[in-house]
C-alpha cells in the first residue's frame, strides 16, 4: 500500500494562476485534510473532510477550495495564486482526526 | 496566548543523555494529545498519543497534566537517530481538528 500520496512534488506558479494539488490514499480512510506548513509558523489546517461528500473549513481557509467525490481523493485548489501562498503542503488521511498518516508534500512556490 | 506553545529549542544533546520537552496548551476543554516527530523536509508522523495515566513506548515516556494544561515527552538514552523536531498536538473536544504546535528542534551530538 502507497498510503497517502501527494502530486506534485515541487511546483512553481506565477501570481494568479491556478492549480489543483492532487492528494490520494489507498487505505479506505473516512478522514482527510490539507495543512500547510510555514517557517515559525507550524503545521494549519486548511480543509477537512469526514467522508465523501463532506468538507468544512479549516484555521486558513480562504483561497482554497476542497471537494471530496470519492473516499480516495481530496484535492485543493488554489483559485487564483498568491506570494502568501508559497509554502509546504501536507495532505492526512486517517480513520479520525486523531491517527492521521501524513503524505510526502508539496513544496509550492508562487512568483 | 497561543492555542499550543513549545519551546522551539533546539536541544543539543550529547548520545545517551536524557531530554524533556514539555508543551502547553490553552484550551481546557481538549480532548486528545499526541506527540508527532517531523524529520527535516519530511512529512510528519505520529510518534506516540499522550494519556492522563501517562505511556510508554521504549524509550519514550508521555504525560499530560490536565490541571496544569501541560503536556511532556522524555526520552532516554538519545540516539542519533532522534534528531527531528518534535510537534506537540492537540484535539479539541467534539472538534475534527487538531492543532499543531510550532515544535521543539532536537539535534543528538555523538
Amino acid at each position: 500500500n502507497a498510503g497517502v500520496t501527494q502530486t506534485p512534488k515541487f511546483q512553481v506558479l506565477k501570481t494568479g494562476q491556478s492549480m489543483t494539488l492532487q492528494c490520494a490514499q489507498d487505505m479506505n480512510h473516512e478522514y482527510m485534510s490539507w495543512y500547510r506548513q510555514d517557517p515559525g509558523m507550524g503545521l494549519r489546517l486548511i480543509h477537512y473532510s469526514v467522508g465523501a461528500g463532506i468538507t468544512d473549513q479549516g484555521e486558513v481557509p480562504n483561497g482554497y477550495n476542497v471537494s471530496r467525490s470519492t473516499t480516495e481523493d481530496f484535492p485543493l485548489r488554489l483559485l487564483s495564486a498568491a506570494p502568501s501562498q508559497t509554502s509546504v503542503y501536507f495532505c492526512a488521511a486517517g480513520t479520525a482526526a486523531e491517527t492521521q498518516y501524513f503524505g510526502p508534500g508539496t513544496r509550492l512556490l508562487v512568483l | 496566548r497561543k492555542e499550543v506553545e513549545q519551546d522551539p529549542g533546539p536541544f543539543n544533546v550529547p548520545e545517551g543523555a536524557t531530554v524533556a520537552f514539555n508543551c502547553t496548551y490553552s484550551n481546557s476543554a481538549s480532548q486528545s494529545f499526541f506527540w508527532y516527530r517531523q524529520d527535516c523536509r519530511k512529512e510528519p508522523k505520529l510518534l506516540m498519543s499522550v494519556y492522563s495515566s501517562g505511556n510508554e513506548d521504549g524509550r519514550f515516556t508521555a504525560q499530560l497534566n490536565r490541571a496544569s494544561q501541560y503536556i511532556s515527552l522524555l526520552i532516554r538514552d538519545s540516539k542519533l537517530s532522534d534528531s527531528a523536531t518534535y510537534l506537540c498536538v492537540v484535539l479539541g473536544a467534539g472538534s475534527y481538528q487538531l492543532t499543531f504546535g510550532k515544535g521543539t528542534k532536537l539535534s543528538v551530538i555523538p
